[in-house]
């Protein structure tokens, strides 16, 4: 099963509301990660999880805030977002072995389209 | 200059064409390269994933890699419809802090009956 589920599919949200995205994944992958993506963009990295530690935060605004309650989820806190800030947000999985010459293959969950108003 | 040039395209092929999907890079560095597929507003789906140099083939794809020219191709053979999507490639060097994924732009191909 190569299966990450995001939720909610879509979202719409005015500029002052409090959100949050989830994302989980049950491969036993160590490593989750959250993208940004703009039309007809390659997905931006935003953050990456490494066995549940923050280790890249690709200095994305505070108004975004991930959280990785275990190995299987991921969430993403949105706060007073802009409407620039209005994408398809990917998570992403990969197994990260401990050894850095194995594979690290990400997969991808079908996103989650965040309006803001 | 960026790490990785792709063709965006658009590339308009028949029913039953040979599709060739290219990327070059200019990081020596890159170890793996994959190939993802994006049908419209859905997430990329990984195709193919390769190591070394060489080709990988997967029933109607096949990927190649040319380390020393810094090149890296997909083949689709007998393309129908259903491949039509943007192929994004993408190359990662493994890192303590976990895999980071460099993009290509993206081809969107489109596939006419």
């Amino acid at each position: 099963d190569t299966e990450v589920t995001q939720t909610p599919k879509h979202l719409v949200m005015g500029m002052t509301n409090k959100k949050s995205l989830k994302c989980e994944q049950h491969m036993g992958h160590r490593a989750m990660y959250w993208y940004k993506q703009k039309a007809k963009k390659p997905p931006e990295l935003m953050f990456v999880y490494s066995y549940e530690k923050l280790s890249i935060n690709e200095s994305v605004p505070s108004r975004f805030s991930p959280e990785c309650p275990n190995s299987s989820l991921l969430n993403l806190h949105l706060h007073a977002l802009q409407p620039e800030d209005s994408a398809l947000y990917l998570c992403a999985s990969s197994p990260r072995p401990r050894q850095t010459s194995s594979t690290d293959t990400q997969y991808f969950g079908p996103g989650t389209r965040l309006t803001v108003l | 200059q960026k790490e990785v040039e792709q063709d965006p395209g658009p590339l308009s092929v028949p029913e039953g064409a040979i599709v060739s999907l290219n990327c070059t890079y200019s990081n020596s560095a890159f170890q793996y390269f994959m190939w993802y597929r994006q049908y419209s507003r859905k997430g990329p789906e990984l195709l193919m994933y390769t190591y070394s140099s060489g080709n990988k083939e997967d029933g109607r794809f096949t990927a190649q890699v040319d380390k020393s020219s810094k090149y890296i191709s997909l083949f689709i053979r007998d393309s129908q419809p259903s491949d039509s999507a943007t192929y994004l490639c993408a190359m990662s060097v493994q890192e303590t802090s976990g895999s980071r994924l460099t993009f290509g732009e993206g081809t969107q191909l489109t596939v006419n009956p």
